[in-house]
């Protein structure tokens, strides 16, 4: 079955301290993983994505095949860091789904 | 560019009855997904449309049903409501379906079923 985890609903850090948001997943076909993002008030939003490998406001992702992981690492939190993360697998049969996790509520205070 | 648009943004109904909501996607995008959002169960996958088709299918029951039309446009039907179907109903587009596309949320439409 195809399945998205995110341990933490709620992760609260000061800020300048390393954030790391975990994800893992299951799907027996060649994964494709996403972050998106929800900052208050605002739309969904995409983060990040595994094949692009870039970093994006200072947030990095590693896919990690062998743990079935693709956590989100920032090395020092900033305050407008504050928001819900949301990891997704995307699927495709014939069609396209976005499989998410249930989201980490990320807190970060001064 | 103007982004996904949602309407209505809320919508109160009774039981038993039948709503439509309606997305318009970003310009140029061919793919529309919609998704159920709750408290208990998160966001969860309802259907994709590309070039008018259904494309694929979450697991809901067959009250839910959408359609896109020659423009990209999509609606989404539920009928016979029940109180479960209480929700926030978000739509994406993408430029075209595939593993890799990026999907652009609309701002969603609160439905309460009482």
């Amino acid at each position: 079955a195809q399945r998205v985890t995110q341990p933490e609903k709620l992760l609260s850090v000061f800020k300048g301290a390393p954030v790391e948001l975990k994800c893992n997943y299951s799907y027996s076909g060649s994964p494709e993983l996403f972050w998106y993002v929800q900052y208050s008030r605002q739309r969904l939003q995409l983060l990040l994505r595994h094949i692009s490998r870039e970093s994006i406001k200072g947030f990095t992702a590693d896919l990690n095949k062998g743990e079935t992981s693709f956590h989100l690492k920032k090395p020092f939190a900033q305050e407008e860091d504050s928001a819900m993360y949301y990891c997704a697998l995307s699927v495709y049969q014939a069609g396209t789904a976005l499989i998410f996790g249930k989201g980490t509520t990320l807190s970060v205070s001064s | 560019k103007a982004g996904v648009t949602q309407t209505p943004r809320y919508l109160i109904k009774t039981r038993g009855q039948q709503v439509t909501l309606s997305c318009s996607p970003i310009s140029g995008h061919r793919s529309v997904s919609w998704y159920q959002q709750t408290p208990g169960q998160g966001l969860q996958f309802l259907f994709e449309y590309f070039s008018e088709t259904q494309r694929n299918k979450g697991n809901f029951p067959g009250r839910f049903s959408g359609r896109q039309f020659s423009n990209s446009r999509s609606e989404m039907n539920v009928s016979t409501l029940e109180l479960g179907d209480s929700a926030l109903y978000l739509c994406a587009s993408s430029l075209l379906t595939g593993q890799n596309t990026e999907a652009f949320f609309g701002q969603g439409t609160r439905l309460t079923v009482v």
